[in-house]
């Protein structure tokens, strides 16, 4: 159990689109989600933490106007990437947390993006 | 000063070696202690929790020292299969509830 997925797993834009990037828990409901990037040969570093229904906390540094997040349901949350840029080329990872407080997180996959 | 710091390697061992893994975080009032293992272009996966007593699991062994705050990973008889960076990842309160903080990850390579 406790299966998360995202979709797409890679996706190619060009310079100035916008890109959604989609987290699913498959098997459990995730109180709170979790969007992670990692660049080349880099840790993981934690961009926001969204909670059900309510507005994503971002980390310092992280634009919140240019990485916005919904977290509309307990099995579904989405990061959008807009006017995407090279820089922002990346591995994106979400993970979902079963319950509030819990220890343990569940990763996803990953999506790799890549801007043009 | 990074939060959890991670010696980044490459450890080049044989197979059948022993290889231990440090890590130091700077954080005192931190909860939970974790090693994940990532492999290429993958998303990290729990190896295992680390607890005060030390605890095993098979051929690795983790350790932690609350007082010099301090982790370690012992990795026994090296699989080909080991390959992979281990991260040290250590779980703390923030505005946002308990949140996960990532070390830069050691790579290790086992060779035949």
């Amino acid at each position: 159990g406790a299966v998360v997925s995202q979709h797409p797993s890679w996706v190619i834009c060009k310079s100035g689109t916008s890109v959604k990037i989609e987290c699913r828990s498959l098997d459990f409901q995730a109180t709170t989600m979790f969007w992670y990037r990692q660049f080349p040969k880099q840790s993981l570093m934690l961009m926001a933490t969204s909670n059900e229904g309510s507005k994503a906390t971002y980390e310092q540094g992280v634009e919140k106007d240019k990485f916005l997040i919904n977290h509309a349901s307990l099995t579904l949350s989405t990061l959008t990437v807009t006017s995407a840029h090279p820089e922002d080329s990346s591995f994106y990872i979400c993970s979902a947390r079963r319950l509030a407080g819990a220890r343990e997180q569940y990763f996803g996959p990953g999506t790799r993006l890549t801007v043009t | 000063r990074k939060e959890v710091e991670q010696d980044p390697g490459p450890f080049n061992v044989p197979e059948g070696a022993t290889v231990a893994f440090n890590c130091t975080y700077s954080n005192s009032a931190s909860q939970s202690f974790f090693w994940y293992r990532q492999d290429c272009r993958k998303e990290p996966k729990l190896l295992m929790s680390v607890y005060s007593s030390g605890n095993e699991d098979g051929r690795f062994t983790a350790q932690l020292n609350r007082a010099s705050q301090y982790i370690s990973l012992l990795i026994r008889d090296s699989k080909l299969s080991d390959s992979a960076t281990y991260l040290c990842v250590v779980m703390g309160l923030s505005n946002a509830g308990n949140m996960l903080t990532f070390g830069g990850g050691t790579r290790l390579m086992v060779k035949p």
